[in-house]
């Protein structure tokens, strides 16, 4: 079965760092683009990151400098390490499988997401 | 612009047709995709590229491109198809997506 599963959320001090972690079975995520969208609570989607298959990463504009994404192909796992957290990153954190090609970039399979919390 | 706009609300009578719009300029370059979310639960992809389903979307979904407009159209409304729905395309710079601020859909 092709899924994600999101884990490393929690709660964290403004200024402290976190790394999510997303797990993938059913497919390769080198193989494919792979993406992190978050949605604050009662808000809408928010792009956050993407990594292409070739191993380029782009990043949000309100993450870039902060947040870093990654992936691990022996563990078939794609990572975002956010530093610096703000009060503003508090959103649930999904991963997203990018099915990017001429058609355009399409958000296929997605997890079920990860809480993060930045408060004192 | 990287911005992509979308009306906050929509409302639909059961069994009607319903039209969910996206404009941004990005448009004009790159194929929107559309998704919908419940409460609760994660977004899932309905369409994307010229007018592509996924397997196991009703075909009662289609979407349309035309200048720097993108379209969902739902015929034949149903209870389920309540929901929060999202376009999301790159950006002018071609390397960062950004989504619309998403439309309320209620079936009256």
């Amino acid at each position: 079965e092709v899924q994600l599963v999101e884990s490393g959320g929690g709660l964290i001090q403004p200024g402290g760092s976190l790394r999510l972690s997303c797990a993938a079975s059913g497919f390769a995520v080198y193989s494919d683009y792979m993406t992190w969208v978050r949605q604050a609570p009662g808000k809408g989607l928010d792009w956050v990151s993407i990594i292409y298959s070739g191993g380029s990463t782009y990043y949000a504009d309100s993450v870039k400098g902060r947040f870093t994404i990654s992936r691990d192909i022996s563990r078939n796992t794609v990572y975002l390490q956010m530093n610096n957290l703000r009060a503003e990153d508090t959103a649930m954190y999904y991963c997203a499988r990018d099915l990017a090609g001429t058609r355009g970039d399409a958000f296929d399979i997605w997890g079920q997401g990860t809480v993060v919390t930045v408060s004192a | 612009s990287s911005e992509l706009t979308q009306d906050p609300a929509v409302s639909v009578a059961l069994g009607q047709t319903v039209r969910i719009t996206c404009q941004g300029d990005s448009l004009r370059s790159y194929f929107p995709s559309w998704y919908q979310q419940k409460p609760g639960q994660a977004p899932m992809l309905v369409l994307y590229g010229e007018n592509i389903r996924p397997s196991g979307i009703s075909d009662r979904f289609s979407g349309s491109r035309s200048g720097n407009t993108a379209s969902l159209t739902i015929t034949g409304s149903q209870a389920e198809d309540e929901a929060d729905y999202y376009c999301n395309s790159r950006d002018s710079s071609g390397h960062h997506l950004v989504f619309g601020g998403g439309t309320k859909l209620t079936v009256l």
